[in-house]
């Protein structure tokens, strides 16, 4: 099974608000990968957690907050966002084989700000 | 740094007919390449890879040959069908440390009837 879950698919929010995006991998893997996807585009990376450690922050807004609880949940809070934030949110994850890994994606979330 | 090209399309053809998009890729040392498809309204799936030089990817009737020496990896479909309208992706990545997947910029798909 090379399933990644997201929570939830689709979000609406103001830009006072907070709320967070929720992603769960069941297949053992040790890193997961935050990724922002604007329309036409490819993903761009955000985040990467390397065995529940943030290994990778690309210059990423403090208004974008990842959190990793433990080895399947990968969260990301979000709080006084912009309307330009809008876009697909995907989680992936991979195995962190060193030689062939292999990053598996999640539905994603769509996000609108408002 | 890592770099892939790919055809940005769009790419229109009739159901049946023979897909190629190109990829080639810049990288050090001996990278995995991959193919991801985007459905509309979804997110990535993984289409195949490949990890070493000469292996050929495939699945679902699609298939990519890693060549080193051309440093390419281009997807191939003999008979594309309307289900297969997404939006394509190669992408490669170098291993070790490095977590991050280089990709292209996407070739959009559409298979007519």
């Amino acid at each position: 099974d090379t399933e990644v879950t997201q929570t939830p698919k689709h979000l609406v929010m103001g830009m006072t608000n907070k709320k967070s995006l929720k992603c769960e991998q069941h297949m053992g893997h040790r890193a997961m990968y935050w990724y922002k996807q604007k329309a036409k585009k490819p993903p761009e990376l955000m985040f990467v957690y390397s065995y529940e450690k943030l290994s990778i922050n690309e210059s990423v807004p403090s208004r974008f907050s990842p959190e990793c609880p433990n080895s399947s949940l990968l969260n990301l809070h979000l709080h006084a966002l912009q309307p330009e934030d809008s876009a697909l949110y995907l989680c992936a994850s991979s195995s962190q084989d060193y030689s062939t890994d292999t990053q598996y994606f999640g539905p994603g979330t769509r996000l609108t700000v408002l | 740094g890592d770099s892939v090209t790919q055809m940005e399309g769009p790419v229109t053809l009739s159901e049946e007919a023979f897909l190629t998009i190109n990829c080639t890729y810049t990288a050090t040392g001996y990278p995995s390449l991959f193919w991801y498809v985007q459905y509309p309204g979804e997110g990535l799936q993984l289409l195949l890879k490949a990890t070493k030089a000469d292996d050929k990817g495939s699945n679902k009737g699609f298939e990519a040959t890693y060549r080193k020496e051309t440093t390419s990896f281009h997807l191939e479909k003999g008979s594309v069908q309307v289900s297969d309208s997404a939006v394509y992706f190669c992408a490669l990545s170098s291993g070790g440390s490095n977590y991050k997947l280089t990709f292209g910029k996407g070739t959009l798909l559409t298979v007519n009837p």
